[in-house]
């Protein structure tokens, strides 16, 4: 059983393009949610979905950050318009019920 | 704010001494769990406590949960160079799904 896959493992973008981050979750999970971690920081949640729906995305910044988790596929991240406070490593991770498991995060460098 | 707070911030160690770490919350919680992570990599799940048990083992980590002081600890025996990582405490509230985590504490373990 794989683990929770995520892509790309390092993402280089310039101001004002947009980055797709994607999630592939451990088979048979249909919970999936997606952190941002700072350097020297813990993980700070962004959004908890469930398969076609956001179930809490009180953590997304209100522009630019979107998020969704397909019927089929991975879930995608969708950050438009990057600016360079959103350089930070991107992790998803997936559940059945309490325990989560992390992917190896995908790191976003804005130059 | 932070909802768990990890405490030391880093602590370094010999390798065969025990390490132990805290963490405190803020509000009632479901449960609490510890993860670990290497360096540049992703969040591994080393343990989860309920909030009506008080005290927990898995191989050589031992937790506790005091949820009167808001307060765990995680107790690392004989510890290992491998054990190098930084740790953190992840807090789950009744009707949230999402994991609030701590800042963190850098374990070093020296040969």
């Amino acid at each position: 059983n794989a683990g929770v896959m995520q892509n790309p493992r390092h993402l280089v973008r310039r101001r004002g393009q947009e980055a797709r981050l994607r999630c592939s979750p451990m088979k048979g999970h249909s919970h999936v949610y997606w952190y941002r971690q700072l350097p020297e920081e813990g993980l700070k949640f962004m959004v908890y979905l469930q398969k076609e729906n956001i179930i809490d995305e009180s953590g997304m910044p209100k522009e630019r950050f979107s998020a969704e988790f397909p019927k089929e596929g991975p879930s995608i991240l969708r950050i438009q318009q990057v600016v360079r406070g959103d350089s930070a490593a991107y992790f998803c991770a997936s559940s059945e019920r309490y325990e989560r498991y992390f992917g190896p995060g995908t790191r976003l460098t804005v130059t | 704010s932070q909802q768990g707070e990890e405490d030391p911030q880093a602590l370094s160690i010999q390798e065969g001494e025990n390490a132990t770490m805290n963490c405190s919350y803020k509000t009632s919680i479901n449960n609490l769990q510890w993860y670990r992570q290497n360096s540049g990599r992703g969040l591994v799940h080393l343990i989860l406590i309920r909030s009506n048990e008080r005290e927990k083992h898995s191989g050589r980590l031992r937790v506790t949960l005091d949820t009167s002081k808001k307060s765990s600890s995680l107790l690392i025996t004989a510890s290992r160079a491998a054990d190098t990582a930084s740790y953190f405490c992840a807090t789950e509230m009744g009707g949230s799904e999402k994991l609030v985590f701590g800042k963190g504490t850098k374990l070093t373990v020296n040969p």
